[in-house]
């Protein structure tokens, strides 16, 4: 993987279920894992920064956990629903350089 | 508290010409960036900063300028501007590289180059 890749590219889901997505990066020269929300017309919002193996983080119905050592990291919805529609980015921080990946855009329809 | 504050929102040129966007963030951090994002693309760095007096490129800084003459402002200049440089353009701002919070983006510059 030479960069930051995010799964799937979108999502559809029923409101109340519950979902999760992937994004992979290089394990070399890893410093931290970042997860943002990106709603329509509006900034991206950070979520969780992450940088231990085995981290997970938790805020209200979403969470996330982190592989360092084979380079993923997942992020969960429970319980999804219309609020949660928005784009979901990860970034892989080397030090000094983000680099995103094109986020996996999630549609929870009511 | 204003956060990250980017000006304009819009903006169209003409090919060849010059601009500046602007960026002002009153948090006192010290990381501040410029993302470009394209379809498909994701964001992608243009420059960086940590500290004032202190810039570096990042993934696609070729036809942009930066300068930190404070920690507050990170402008990016366009010196001639191309059709390829049709995009929206992000500011983006931490405490340090981002281990602490993560960044506070500023709310974007559409910018269309004809």
């Amino acid at each position: 993987i030479l960069n930051v890749e995010q799964s799937p590219q979108s999502l559809h889901v029923q409101e109340g279920d519950s979902t999760n997505f992937t994004c992979s990066f290089p394990s070399s020269n890893f410093y931290a894992l970042h997860w943002y929300r990106w709603e329509t017309a509006k900034s991206p919002e950070a979520l969780f920064v992450m940088t231990l193996n085995g981290d997970e983080k938790k805020k209200g119905r979403i969470s996330a956990t982190l592989n360092t050592k084979e380079g993923y990291s997942y992020l969960y919805i429970k319980g999804s629903q219309p609020e949660d529609s928005a784009t979901y980015l990860c970034a892989r921080n080397t030090g000094n350089q983000f680099y995103f990946g094109t986020g996996t855009s999630l549609t929870v329809i009511p | 508290n204003a956060g990250v504050t980017q000006t304009p929102k819009f903006q169209v040129l003409k090919t060849g010409q010059s601009m500046t966007l602007q960026c002002a963030q009153d948090m006192n951090h010290e990381y501040m960036s410029w993302y470009r994002q394209d379809p498909g693309m994701g964001l992608r760095l243009i420059h960086y900063s940590v500290g004032a007096g202190i810039t570096d490129q990042g993934e696609v800084p070729n036809g942009y300028n930066v300068s930190r003459s404070t920690t507050e402002d990170f402008p990016l200049r366009l010196l001639s501007a191309a059709p390829s440089q049709t995009s929206v353009y992000f500011c983006a701002s931490s405490y340090s590289t981002g281990t602490v919070g993560g960044y506070t983006f500023g709310s974007g510059t559409r910018l269309t180059v004809v």
